[in-house]
């Protein structure tokens, strides 16, 4: 069974410019999540998604980050202008359901984005 | 949300066994117990989870104290590939949105 793919691994942006970043979560999943670590901290989660509607995006900065799952599977974040404090690693991670408290959510690798 | 606390960093002598503390005292009656484990520059990867009982997979096992206020994470063999930082986290399907809160968690060093 294939994993939870993201892209770019890494990426480098000066601040003000614009970054997306892309999810492919394990087919069949209906639930995307996208959590944002900064070094040396647990992962906070952004926005969750169950199919191809938003769940939870209380802690989305939507002044500058935005993100959608259209179709219900892919999902893109996105964030514009990028500030020095948004250099963390994006975490991408699906489930087969949410409102099932036991189920396992599982992780891509990350992206890392350093904002100079 | 019900949080948890745990130690900033554990150490552990390779092929003996770790227990790896987490405290909830807030925890809800319908909260089960997560723990998840991330590797050197990956994602993090799910390790057990349990509600009442103590729980045993390949992975460890998951110590459940009886008023569920605690759990112990139990390695019983640490090898050098288990350094990671070790996240215990709180998940209730009654919080709106299914809410997973990640703490900064317990970070393992393995002694060779």
């Amino acid at each position: 069974e294939a994993g939870v793919a993201q892209s770019p691994r890494y990426k480098i942006i000066e601040k003000r410019q614009s970054v997306a970043f892309w999810c492919n979560p394990i087919s069949g999943h209906a639930t995307l999540y996208w959590y944002q670590q900064i070094l040396g901290q647990g992962p906070k989660l952004l926005i969750q998604f169950q199919n191809n509607g938003v769940v939870d995006d209380s802690q989305l900065p939507k002044d500058r980050f935005s993100a959608e799952r259209l179709k219900g599977v892919d999902s893109t974040l996105k964030i514009q202008p990028a500030k020095l404090e948004d250099s963390a690693v994006y975490l991408c991670a699906s489930s087969l359901v949410s409102a099932v408290s036991q189920e396992t959510q599982y992780f891509g690798p990350g992206t890392r984005l350093l904002v100079l | 949300d019900a949080k948890t606390t745990q130690p900033n960093s554990m150490e552990s002598n390779e092929e003996e066994p770790v227990h790896l503390p987490c405290n909830h005292s807030t925890i809800s009656g319908t909260d089960y117990i997560h723990w998840y484990r991330q590797l050197p520059s990956q994602g993090p990867e799910y390790v057990i989870h349990g509600l009442t009982s103590n729980v045993n997979n390949r992975m460890a096992s998951l110590a459940i104290a009886e008023d569920r206020k605690s759990s112990t994470l139990i390695l019983h063999r640490a090898t050098l590939r288990d350094a990671a930082v070790y996240y215990c986290i709180l998940r209730d399907v009654n919080t709106g949105g299914f809410k997973t809160i990640f703490g900064a968690g317990t970070r393992l060093f393995v002694k060779a």
